[in-house]
C-alpha cells in the first residue's frame, strides 16, 4: 500500500539554524500538508499545498516557515531560524483532492529538537 | 472555531476487555469527523471518519464511532481489545470549505495481559 515518507526521522539543531524537512506524498495525491505537534499539545495544522501554492495556512506559519515541491515527488518544509519552540513532530500529509471529506495520509513523522 | 478535546491522555485496559475513547468536539454545524492511530514509528493511520447519514460508523481493525449531535461527540469504540491495539489515538475535527483537521491532544492506549 502507498504510503507517505519523511526523512529525517530525527533531527537536533542549534537555535538560529535553518532546517529543512523532507516528505515524499503518495504520487498520486494533489493536496499536501504539514502539521506539528509540541510534546504533551495537539496536532497543529500548519498549511496546505495544492498546485505549486499554498492554499491554507494557520497563524503558526509565519515568516520564517516555507514549503516547497521542489521536485515531482518531495514536499519540503524550511524553517529558516530555529527557536527553541519549533522543538517538535512535524508530520507530512497527502491526500488525493483538498475537501475536507479526503483522507488525509499521514507520514510518521520528524521529531525536531533545537537546542 | 473548531477544537477537540479528548478527556483522557492515558487508557490501561486489559487484553479482551471492551474499550471507549472519548472524544468532544465545538463546532457550529455538524463537522467531519475522524478518529486516526499512531503506532509507535509509523504515521498516523485512519480508523474511520463520519460526514453525515448513520451516527454509528464502522471503521477499520474492529474499532466503531458513535456521533451523538446532543453531545458534541464522537467516542470510538471496540468490543474487545488486542494487545497490537495499545496505540496513541487521536480524535480530529474538519469543517466544510476548509480542507485541515483540528486534533485532540491523543490518547495513549495501554494494553496489558
Amino acid at each position: 500500500e502507498p504510503e507517505v515518507t519523511q526523512t529525517p526521522s530525527h533531527q537536533v539543531t542549534q537555535m538560529g539554524q535553518e532546517v529543512i524537512l523532507r516528505c515524499v506524498p503518495i504520487s498520486n495525491h494533489l493536496y499536501f500538508y504539514w502539521y506539528r505537534q509540541i510534546l504533551g499539545q495537539k496536532v497543529e495544522f500548519l498549511v496546505s499545498f495544492y498546485n505549486n501554492e499554498i492554499s491554507e495556512k494557520s497563524e503558526i506559519f509565519d515568516d520564517q516557515f516555507s514549503v516547497e515541491r521542489p521536485d515531482g515527488s518531495n514536499f519540503t518544509l524550511k524553517i529558516r531560524s530555529t527557536k527553541l519552540e519549533d522543538s517538535a513532530m512535524y508530520f507530512c500529509a497527502s491526500s488525493p483532492f483538498g475537501t475536507p471529506q479526503e483522507t488525509q495520509y499521514f507520514g510518521p513523522g520528524t521529531r525536531l529538537l533545537v537546542l | 472555531a473548531q477544537s477537540v478535546t479528548q478527556p483522557d491522555i492515558h487508557i490501561t485496559v486489559s487484553e479482551g476487555a471492551s474499550l471507549e475513547l472519548r472524544c468532544n468536539y465545538s463546532y457550529g454545524a455538524t463537522p467531519y469527523l475522524f478518529w486516526y492511530v499512531q503506532s509507535p514509528g509509523q504515521g498516523l493511520q485512519l480508523l474511520l471518519k463520519y460526514f453525515s447519514g448513520d451516527t454509528l460508523v464502522q471503521g477499520i481493525k474492529g474499532f466503531e464511532a458513535e456521533f451523538k449531535r446532543s453531545q458534541s461527540s464522537f467516542n470510538l469504540r471496540k468490543p474487545s481489545v488486542h494487545w497490537s491495539d495499545a496505540a496513541e489515538y487521536f480524535c480530529a475535527v474538519g469543517a466544510p470549505g476548509a480542507n485541515n483537521l483540528f486534533f485532540g491532544t491523543g490518547t495513549r492506549l495501554t494494553v496489558i495481559p
